[in-house]
């Protein structure tokens, strides 16, 4: 299957900085990204889609201002989040749709531990 | 897109067959039916999907009943390995909807 890739694949931060993950389509294009949240013992969130060279689509309760998206090319989407607090601590993992192999199906990356401290 | 129930665990014996339910009873004609599953502290991995007919592959089987109303996953033979959280989604066909996860089932394969 497609590759996807994220870097870093966990990160300890202090509270009031920020970070950046990125996530990289390996061997496809990815004219859709997606990310996602997850807090322990929990599912999935979503938190937003992105289209390469639009603007995020951020879903209901996740603020764009903290959360800042860029999907600037099609193999590689940013995900910063800005001035963190603990309890933006969780596991994001980003997810990719293109064309080519991965038309219909959505491939993962293996997810970004953050930890604020 | 149409919610789907599924059991919170299972436990299946290693070696045998592994068949996760999955209640989809609101789904509509054009919508498909996914699974991925999610082994702990890694991102989701695709297993299989269908519409209507079953499916097979080199990982599980799908078995989608005759009214879509629901469907089962099968793992042939389970190892160890396939441990793991499943997850069943309804999805329709579009390129830009997103999989949107329920709580899915904890398969324990034990030995």
């Amino acid at each position: 299957g497609a590759v996807v890739s994220q870097h870093p694949s966990w990160v300890i931060c202090k509270s009031g900085t920020s970070v950046k993950i990125e996530c990289r389509s390996l061997d496809f294009q990815a004219t859709t990204m997606f990310w996602y949240r997850q807090f322990p013992k929990q599912s999935l969130m979503l938190m937003a889609t992105s289209n390469e060279g639009s603007k995020a689509t951020y879903e209901q309760g996740v603020e764009k201002d903290k959360f800042l998206i860029n999907h600037a090319s099609l193999t590689l989407s940013t995900l910063t989040v800005t001035s963190a607090h603990p309890e933006d601590s969780s596991f994001y993992i980003c997810s990719a749709r293109g064309v080519g192999r991965a038309t219909y199906e959505q491939y993962f990356g293996p997810g970004t531990r953050l930890t604020v401290t | 897109d149409a919610k789907t129930t599924q059991p919170t665990s299972m436990d299946c014996a290693e070696g045998r067959a592994a068949n996760l339910p999955c209640n989809h009873s609101t789904i509509s004609g054009n919508e498909y039916v996914y699974w991925y599953r999610q082994i702990h502290s890694q991102g989701p991995q695709y297993i299989i999907h269908g519409l209507k007919n079953n499916e097979t592959n080199e990982m599980a089987s799908l078995i989608i009943t005759e009214d879509r109303k629901s469907s089962t996953l099968i793992l042939p033979h389970a190892t160890l390995r396939d441990t793991a959280v499943y997850y069943c989604i309804v999805r329709g066909s579009s390129g830009n909807t997103p999989l949107v996860f329920g709580k899915g089932t904890r398969l324990s394969v034990i030995a």
